[in-house]
């Protein structure tokens, strides 16, 4: 089975510092997403990888950032936390060449005071 | 640009209840269709998939037949289940695309006994 591990389950932060979300895949998927999901808004993409050091921005990329140096893990960077980035974070990956079903993680949920 | 619409929840319904989540899409070109599901505290995981017009999916009782002439994957279950309580998610992509999903926002789904 394909796992799809994030770091931490629950995080709380204060505003204005830097946050770290892990994201670890063991299946040597290509692709790597990050998504954060809000009630009544579902889910919103907010960077995806496509390869080792390479990064797309979604929809929402504002206030993030990313980093993809090994195949396997996928982290997600609040440069500088505000309260409005208090959500549930969701990491996927694909095996990519047309195989796109997406395997989730668990999610992160992060409370920004 | 690429949609997805599905009907706003929460639905209630009495164990054995007959269940129909509405989907519709908007796309360019030919997409693949989802259903994701996502259990309390859990990630998402998917539900059943289809390909190509008037493709069938199916599991775990639910089904959705792509319809092109409708743009519609609406999800089906004869008799739902107090364990069927969950969000349920469609989504597209588009073939040949870039292998990012396209989310509806979600429907929330309680069965009670």
């Amino acid at each position: 089975d394909v796992k799809v591990t994030q770091s931490s389950r629950y995080l709380v932060k204060r505003t204005g510092e830097k946050v770290f979300l892990e994201c670890v895949q063991d299946m040597d998927h290509e692709n790597m997403f990050w998504y954060r999901q809000d009630p009544g808004l579902g889910l919103r993409l907010i960077y995806f990888s496509y390869d080792v050091k390479m990064k797309e921005k979604g929809d929402i990329p504002e206030g993030y950032s990313v980093s993809r140096e090994k195949k396997e893990r996928f982290s997600l960077i609040l440069e500088s936390a505000s309260t409005n980035q208090t959500s549930m974070y969701l990491c996927a990956s694909t095996p990519g060449g047309g195989k796109n079903i997406q395997y989730f993680g668990a999610g992160t949920r992060l409370s920004v005071l | 640009g690429n949609s997805v619409t599905q009907m706003e929840g929460p639905v209630t319904l009495s164990e054995e209840a007959f269940l129909t989540i509405n989907c519709t899409y908007t796309a360019t070109g030919y997409p693949s269709l989802f259903w994701y599901v996502q259990y309390p505290g859990e990630g998402l995981q998917l539900l059943l998939k289809a390909t190509k017009a008037d493709d069938k999916g199916s599991n775990k009782g639910f089904e959705a037949t792509y319809r092109k002439e409708t743009t519609s994957f609406h999800l089906e279950k004869g008799s739902v289940q107090v364990s069927d309580s969950a969000v349920y998610f469609c989504a597209q992509i588009t073939q040949g695309g870039s292998e990012k999903l396209v989310f509806g926002k979600g429907t929330k789904l309680t069965v009670n006994p």
